[in-house]
């Protein structure tokens, strides 16, 4: 079945930590994306990947890291440098030849500092 | 920036009836995507309807249908015989038409309770 994974499904970190979110999908998609979403807001952009060893900031880079080395992963790091990062986070895919971009999401990692 | 606005947090129907769901953005832009997601229980965000901006003529999909007014900047979304499945967060959002990867905007979301 083609389609995005994301694990684990609920990830625990000691306050200081720094923790990796796993996402990778078998989509043979050239982009790829991280979301945040926090409860009362929609979904805002950390960071995207349009393709391999490349990527850009989105609107909330700050505290988090990625890496494109695989076309099928891009793993996303949470810094200690993150000042609030519970939260559920979000990776999705797309193919960049279609004109309309569409995106497809993964189930999702739901992060909690403890 | 575009700013994408659901004023709505929360709306109900009944099981069968029609309930629209309300979006409004803002863009200086003249080509763009918009979309309507829906997030059930699960959190799996799933694409329900997309609109380009181009086109005239309002999306349909089975029960969902969009109502795309581009001058007012409104893009709002109709269930039609509203189904138990169809309680859920949905989000409106909004993308600018590129070649490359771009990001997608979204509202806060209205969440949707059916009853019986």
């Amino acid at each position: 079945d083609g389609g995005i994974t994301q694990s684990p499904k609920y990830l625990f970190r000691k306050e200081g930590q720094n923790v990796t979110l796993s996402c990778e999908q078998n989509l043979n998609h050239d982009a790829m994306y991280w979301y945040r979403q926090d409860p009362g807001q929609g979904l805002r952009l950390i960071y995207y990947s349009q393709i391999v060893n490349d990527f850009q900031k989105g609107d909330i880079a700050e505290g988090y890291s990625v890496s494109r080395e695989k076309k099928e992963s891009f793993p996303l790091t949470v810094t200690s440098a993150q000042k609030n990062p519970t939260a559920f986070y979000l990776c999705a895919s797309s193919i960049l030849t279609s004109m309309v971009d569409e995106q497809f999401f993964g189930p999702g990692t739901r992060l909690t500092v403890l | 920036a575009q700013t994408v606005t659901q004023s709505q947090p929360e709306m109900s129907v009944q099981e069968a009836e029609t309930v629209t769901l309300s979006c409004t953005y803002d863009t200086s832009e003249s080509d763009y995507y918009l979309f309507w997601y829906k997030q059930p229980p699960s959190r799996q965000m799933i694409l329900v309807i997309r609109q380009e901006a181009y086109k005239q003529q309002n999306a349909t999909e089975n029960r969902f249908s969009v109502n795309f007014q581009k001058a007012a900047k409104s893009f709002s979304l109709k269930i039609s015989d509203s189904q138990l499945g169809d309680a859920a967060m949905y989000f409106c959002a909004y993308r600018t038409y590129t070649g490359t990867a771009s990001k997608l905007t979204f509202g806060t979301g209205t969440r949707l309770q059916v009853t019986l």
